[in-house]
């Protein structure tokens, strides 16, 4: 069967509420990230990106945050769903390779009614 | 709509059996990848297409193989699949210009 996995980090968060996703980058080089959400089952679906001349970026609902100096990026969403409910991953471009993302490690997000 | 098929979606194989797993893809994209992801673990890139330009991953091991007869196929044989090898395995394209990656829906492949 099946390697038992590492445990995720889970951010729990009422309906209604927003949330906060965290992410640390390894490499300094890096110029573009993304945020990928993961429903059980599924592939990545993209939510959305940042290149690293911007320290923020909105979309529906999503906002970006890209901080450079401590190599940290940030997924905000507003007013969570029980929809939102998903693991999310943050990726970076591969210095070594402009064709490849580094992923992190993921968060889980479960979203109370 | 433009997008990235993987079948199946669930294979279920005997530990020793060759399996393929498929990926099309109606985007026209340059660029198509390989990851396994394992529980609860972010995806791990195994190789990647540019065009016909086949390249590994250096800690890939020798088990998996992959073809792309084409711009809108690719292929993933382990030729000897073991119980380690049971995981979600994911295909995803990308454009000559881009770097956001599209991904499939995954085929979980279970080992017996």
């Amino acid at each position: 069967g099946e390697s038992v996995g590492l445990h995720l980090p889970t951010l729990s968060v009422q309906e209604g509420d927003n949330s906060i996703i965290n992410c640390a980058y390894s490499n300094s080089a890096s110029d573009y990230f993304i945020w990928y959400k993961q429903e059980s089952g599924k592939g990545p679906q993209f939510i959305i990106d940042i290149r690293s001349n911007m320290d923020k970026r909105q979309g529906q609902r999503v906002t970006v945050l890209l901080n450079k100096t401590v190599k940290h990026l940030s997924l905000q969403i507003a007013a969570t769903q029980p929809g939102d409910s998903a693991v999310y991953f943050c990726a970076e471009n591969s210095p070594d390779s402009s064709y490849k993302l580094i992923f992190g490690s993921g968060t889980r997000l479960l979203v109370r009614p | 709509d433009a997008m990235v098929i993987q079948n199946p979606r669930y294979q279920v194989t005997q530990f020793g059996k060759p399996v393929t797993l498929s990926c099309s893809q109606t985007l026209n994209h340059n660029v198509m990848y390989w990851y396994q992801q394992k529980s609860s673990q972010a995806p791990k890139l195994l190789f990647h297409y540019y065009d016909k330009d086949f390249n590994n991953e250096a800690d890939t091991p020798d088990n998996f193989q992959s073809r792309r007869p084409n711009t809108s196929f690719c292929f993933l044989d382990i030729r000897s699949p073991g119980l380690g090898d049971a995981a979600m395995y994911l295909c995803a394209t990308s454009s000559r210009t881009g770097i956001e990656q599209f991904f499939g829906p995954g085929t979980r492949l279970t080992v017996l």
